[in-house]
């Protein structure tokens, strides 16, 4: 299995909605991030996971939580978000879980999150 | 504050024309990255460069990188419209962690027929 994947596809949530975001892979990678992407603009990081313990965090507010259960698995939990956040969320491994690392990240296909 | 900017931002050219984009970043860095994204799709890993004086080829795309110009560029060779698509290159410092990316603004690339 060569490629990270993301579920759901597609959400819309409201703003009192509580929701998460998966991110899968089975690759072996021991580092796993998520982004933010707004429409034609990059990425922006969000989180990093490095061997299962997050290891950065930009400043994300806190209703974007976080979690990984395992070194094959992220998830991303919603919780009272605005309309501002609105966006694809991209997931992204790479194989090693050392934060130098010159790896190159492997990006899943996104969630596209409406939030109404 | 590592900042990377590329140019142009939007890129129109004909099928079988030469091209390049260019990436140019504010501090030292020893990683540099390009990425493809076609429209509401992901990312796709192109080229890694790690040093001065890099050079990768993958069919039409060529990168170079040279560390000392903080420049990277990313060259078309005889264009073809599955090229279209917007490409970023993205930039580590070891200092800020490799994993931590700052990625340029993307340069939207149309290649028409």
């Amino acid at each position: 299995d060569t490629e990270v994947t993301q579920t759901p596809k597609h959400l819309v949530m409201g703003m009192t909605n509580k929701k998460s975001l998966k991110c899968e892979q089975h690759m072996g990678h021991r580092a796993m991030y998520w982004y933010k992407q707004k429409a034609k603009k990059p990425p922006e990081l969000m989180f990093v996971y490095s061997y299962e313990k997050l290891s950065i965090n930009e400043s994300v507010p806190s209703r974007f939580s976080p979690e990984c259960p395992n070194s094959s698995l992220l998830n991303l939990h919603l919780h009272a978000l605005q309309p501002e956040d609105s966006a694809l969320y991209l997931c992204a491994s790479s194989p090693s879980g050392f934060l130098y690392s010159t790896d190159t990240q492997y990006f899943g296909p996104g969630t596209r999150l409406t939030v109404l | 504050e590592l900042k990377v900017e590329q140019n142009p931002l939007f890129l129109s050219m004909q099928e079988g024309k030469n091209y390049t984009i260019y990436c140019n970043y504010s501090t030292t860095s020893d990683r540099l990255y390009w990425y493809r994204q076609d429209p509401g799709k992901s990312l796709e890993s192109l080229f890694v460069l790690l040093s001065n004086g890099a050079v990768k080829q993958e069919g039409r795309l060529m990168a170079s990188l040279d560390t000392k110009a903080r420049l990277s560029t990313l060259h078309i060779t005889a264009a073809v419209h599955d090229l279209s698509a917007t490409y970023f290159c993205a930039v580590g410092n070891e200092e800020t962690s490799g994993s931590r990316l700052t990625f340029g603004e993307g340069t939207q690339l149309t290649v028409n027929p």
